[in-house]
C-alpha cells in the first residue's frame, strides 16, 4: 500500500519559517491534505488539495506538492502553533485514505 | 455547525467486544460518506473503516477486517462501529470523521471515545 513519509519532528524559532515535509512516490500525482493535532485535541484541517485553505485558517500556512515530496509551511511561526502535524492521501489502489506518521512541531 | 460526537469506549479484556457510537448533526448526514480513524496513545492517525451514504458499501483496514464491522441509521444521523475480538493493539482514541464531498480530506472530526483493550 502507499506510504507516506514525515520528519517525527521540527524546531523553529517564534516569528520564523517552518517547512514539514512528506515524501512519497510521485506524491505530485495526487492531492495532499494536511491536519494540526494540539495536544488533547481532534485534528484539524488546515491546507486540502495540496495548498488551498479552509476558511478560517491563517495565510501563514501554505502548501506545495510537486515529484515525490509535499510540503507544509508556516510562516512567521507562533507558539499556539505547536501542534502535531499530518499528511493524508487518497491511496487510489486500496481506494482508502493514508496517512503520513506525523510531525512534531516544537516552538524554541 | 458540524457537530460529531463519538460515545461507547471504555475498557474491554482482550477477546471482548464494543459498539461504538457517533452522533452527527449541522449536516445532511445522509449524504455523505462516514469514516472511523484510530490514534493509539502517543502514536499517529490510522485509518479504520468507511461507509458509502446508504451503507450498501464498506470498507475496512487490513488490521481489523472480519473483527470490525461499521454501520450507520440515516434516520438518527448515527455512526456505528461494532468490535469484536478486540486485542490490546486495538487499544486507541477512536474518532468518527467527515469527509468532503468532493475533495478527499477529512473536514469534520468529533473529539473521539478510548478504547481500552487489557486484562
Amino acid at each position: 500500500s502507499y506510504a507516506l513519509t514525515q520528519p517525527p519532528s521540527v524546531s523553529v524559532a517564534p516569528g520564523e519559517t517552518a517547512r514539514i515535509t512528506c515524501e512519497g512516490t510521485n506524491i505530485g500525482s495526487k492531492s495532499v491534505h494536511w491536519y494540526q493535532q494540539k495536544s488533547g485535541q481532534a485534528p484539524v484541517l488546515v491546507v486540502h488539495d495540496d495548498s488551498a485553505r479552509p476558511s478560517g485558517i491563517p495565510e501563514r500556512f501554505s502548501g506545495s506538492n510537486s515529484g515525490n515530496t509535499a510540503a507544509l509551511t508556516i510562516s512567521r511561526v507562533a507558539a499556539g502553533d505547536e501542534a502535531d502535524y499530518y499528511c493524508q492521501v487518497w491511496d487510489s489502489n486500496t481506494d482508502h485514505p493514508v496517512f503520513g506518521g506525523g510531525t512534531k512541531l516544537t516552538v524554541l | 455547525e458540524v457537530q460529531l460526537v463519538e460515545s461507547g469506549g471504555g475498557l474491554v479484556q482482550p477477546g471482548g467486544s464494543l459498539r461504538l457510537s457517533c452522533a452527527a448533526s449541522g449536516f445532511t448526514f445522509s449524504s455523505y460518506w462516514m469514516h472511523w480513524v484510530r490514534q493509539a496513545p502517543q502514536k499517529g492517525l490510522i485509518w479504520v473503516s468507511r461507509i458509502n451514504v446508504d451503507g450498501s458499501s464498506t470498507t475496512y483496514a487490513d488490521s481489523v477486517r472480519g473483527r470490525f464491522t461499521i454501520s450507520r441509521d440515516n434516520s438518527k444521523s448515527m455512526l456505528y462501529l461494532e468490535m469484536n475480538s478486540l486485542r490490546a493493539e486495538d487499544t486507541a482514541l477512536y474518532y468518527c470523521a467527515k469527509v468532503h464531498v468532493a475533495r478527499g480530506d477529512f473536514d469534520g472530526w468529533g473529539q473521539g471515545t478510548m478504547v481500552t483493550v487489557a486484562s
